[in-house]
């Protein structure tokens, strides 16, 4: 079976601080690792993915991500956070063997960039 | 490039009447198609997803159905609405016939108010 961690409900970081908002996985083989972002009243926004290779992947807005196999977590992380970076953020994975089934997403972390 | 519009973009109905929830996607063929509920703008809930034409999952026993008449259209209904089935819908798109690696894409929601 297949799931994510998003252990803080809610982050929250001055604004021109570096920001970290943290998810851990679970999976059977090897995983593919998403990030996604939701603005209040909108869809879920692509910010980027993992899905083999270098270990930090570099995405929209100026996210970054790190894969740790060996503590099973793929951290989202901004050097320098900005006000408008104030969202709910979702992690999600999907087994290497699973084919093209719907991702796994983690409950979400609600991010505030306090001014 | 690909689009995804789900209308309408709100709703407000009395409990116990129908509901139908539409989502289209420009711009691909045969795509997998994705309906989320997603309650108090917190965790998401996979409805059901689809690979073709008239092939529905149903992830979650509910009041719900959804059906896909269109190879690019995927509608959400409902017989009699409860007040449970509020919230907001997200529909989502992936490549079809893809591996395990592809992207999920949303749409911009259904906020869904049942008095």
């Amino acid at each position: 079976a297949q799931s994510v961690a998003q252990p803080e409900d809610q982050v929250n970081v001055a604004e021109g601080n570096p920001l970290t908002v943290k998810c851990t996985y679970s999976v059977s083989g090897n995983p593919y690792l998403f990030w996604y972002v939701q603005y209040p009243n909108r869809g879920l926004q692509f910010l980027l993915k993992y899905i083999t290779g270098d270990n930090l992947v570099k995405g929209s807005y100026g996210f970054e991500a790190e894969f740790n196999k060996s503590q099973t977590s793929f951290h989202l992380k901004k050097p320098s956070a900005l006000v408008s970076d104030s969202a709910l953020y979702f992690c999600a994975v999907r087994d290497m063997n699973s084919g093209n089934t719907p991702l796994v997403f983690g409950k979400g972390t609600r991010l505030s960039v306090i001014a | 490039s690909q689009t995804i519009h789900q209308w309408p973009a709100t709703l407000v109905q009395p409990v116990g009447s129908p509901l139908s929830l539409e989502c289209t996607v420009e711009g691909t063929s045969n795509p997998n198609l994705y309906w989320y509920r997603q309650a108090a703008g917190r965790g998401l809930q996979l409805l059901f997803y689809s690979v073709g034409i008239g092939q529905i999952s149903s992830e979650v026993p509910q009041n719900l159905s959804a059906s896909r008449p269109q190879d690019r259209q995927f509608i959400l209904s409902s017989k009699k609405l409860l007040l449970s089935d509020s919230g907001f819908y997200l529909c989502a798109w992936s490549v079809g016939a893809g591996g395990s690696t592809d992207t999920q894409y949303f749409g911009p929601g259904t906020r869904l108010t049942v008095l």
